[in-house]
């Protein structure tokens, strides 16, 4: 079946680059999305890539997708202590419109 | 920039009482979703709903929830009996369209807490 899966932690120095990973299974997904979690928020759309690319760039953020491998990553740039937060990578099933979840990982930057 | 807005934000309710948690999407978008988290666990989808109807729903979406769009600004989640195990976050999330470069916008979620 459709799964998302993500490594759960991740913690860098501030003014590093944090690379986070993810897998899935559906290779018939048409679009992969990033989004951020902070403390008590709800789900914010941070980017997203369209299958047929292979990277998308958006000021800090790079994504990077590798559809063979059915592995996507998000890397921030220059990460700062407010890039703190859990990061969901989702695909949107082909089939259903719905978007299925990996379980998030959780970024820690370090003063 | 618009948002799904959701109320309220925590729900405290007694085992085997009815809930209603709501939601108003983005006003020009078509599609609308639930979603929720247990604690620990990964967000999972529950229902998407359009033209007035259910257009999906999962397995855990049983005939103890239902959806409403009662007006055109609200769209509501309905437990009818609820269970412990229905204490979780759950989100409202809305979209212009499916895919297509429309992605789905959430809500800050409503956290359930059933005792």
């Amino acid at each position: 079946g459709e799964d998302v899966e993500q490594s759960l932690f991740l913690s860098v120095r501030e003014g590093d680059s944090s690379v986070i990973n993810c897998t899935y299974t559906d290779s018939s997904s048409t679009y992969l999305y990033w989004y951020k979690q902070e403390p008590g928020a709800g789900l914010q759309l941070l980017t997203y890539i369209f299958s047929n690319m292979d990277m998308k760039q958006d000021q800090r953020l790079t994504v990077l997708l590798n559809k063979k491998d059915k592995h996507l990553s998000l890397r921030i740039a220059d990460t700062q202590t407010g890039d703190s937060a859990i990061y969901f990578c989702a695909e949107l099933s082909s089939n259903t419109g719905k978007l299925i979840f990996g379980q998030g990982t959780t970024l820690q930057v370090k003063p | 920039e618009p948002e799904v807005t959701q109320t309220p934000s925590h729900q405290v309710t007694q085992m085997g009482q009815e809930v209603i948690l709501r939601c108003v999407p983005i006003s020009n978008h078509l599609y609308f979703y639930w979603y929720r988290q247990i604690l620990g666990q990964k967000v999972e989808f529950l229902v998407s709903f359009y033209n007035n109807e259910i257009s999906e729903k999962s397995e855990i979406f049983d005939d103890q929830f239902s959806v409403e769009r009662p007006d055109g600004s609200n769209f509501t989640l309905k437990i009818r009996s609820t269970k412990l195990e229905d204490s979780a976050m759950y989100f409202c999330a809305s979209s212009y369209s499916t895919g297509n470069n429309q992605p789905q916008h959430f809500g800050d979620g409503t956290r359930l807490s059933i005792l």
